[in-house]
């Protein structure tokens, strides 16, 4: 069975930095790429960021380019995303999507870690 | 990279069909074979319903079809029932990156 779990979601001020993580199982971690994909309080999807298989290729949403940072360690089956110059805007809850093979399709849904950024 | 654009909600009667819209330009939706659709029931992660424009994965009832005309997208759901309500959004892939569509709530009525 597919389980992702997001984990590092806090309280953070404005201009603050944070680390997300996510622990996948049930699949072999480093045969698919992984995203990002946030969610604001009471609002819609919105993608946030990308990683090939081998994390040799990223991809980023114009709202955190040059703010945000994937990365994974396939030796750990993880998936990180590195936070930083953080903005109110950005508090949403935060998951961590295993991509299905065909292109703009995650298909597996972690059940996400809630990011606050207030003073 | 803007939002496709979907009306906000859409209703439907139990056995009825619904269809919900998805727009967006020949940068994104019009330039790709590339667009899915998620189901999302309050307080649950999304369910991925369509890829590839209308290809469904396992475990997903044939009532619910995608299709694509121009730089419109759009998911059919037949037979309505109960369980459908929801909030639905679609997904297209756009060169560099990927882009939501705003959502769409369907009630069943």
């Amino acid at each position: 069975e597919v389980q992702l779990v997001e984990s590092g979601g806090v309280v953070v001020q404005p201009g603050g930095s944070l680390r997300l993580s996510c622990a996948a199982s049930g699949f072999t971690f480093d045969d698919y790429a992984m995203h990002w994909v946030r969610q604001a309080p009471g609002k819609g999807l919105e993608w946030v960021s990308l990683i090939s298989w081998d994390g040799g290729s990223t991809y980023y949403a114009d709202s955190v380019k040059g703010r945000f940072t994937i990365s994974r360690d396939n030796s750990k089956n993880s998936l990180y995303l590195q936070m930083n110059s953080l903005r109110a805007e950005d508090t949403a809850l935060y998951y961590c999507a295993k991509d299905s093979g065909a292109v703009a399709a995650p298909d597996y849904w972690g059940q996400g870690t809630l990011v606050t950024v207030s003073s | 990279q803007s939002a496709l654009t979907q009306p906000r909600s859409v209703s439907g009667s139990p056995g009825q069909s619904v269809t919900i819209s998805c727009t967006g330009t020949s940068s994104d939706v019009g330039g790709y074979n590339y667009v899915s659709w998620y189901q999302q029931h309050p307080g649950k992660a999304p369910k991925l319903m369509i890829y590839d424009v209308s290809k469904r994965p396992s475990g997903v009832p044939d009532r619910f079809s995608g299709s694509k005309s121009g730089n419109t997208a759009s998911l059919t759901i037949s037979g309505l029932q109960a369980e459908d309500e929801a909030d639905y959004y679609c997904c297209s892939y756009a060169g560099s990156h990927v882009v939501f569509g705003g959502g769409t709530k369907l009630t069943v009525l």
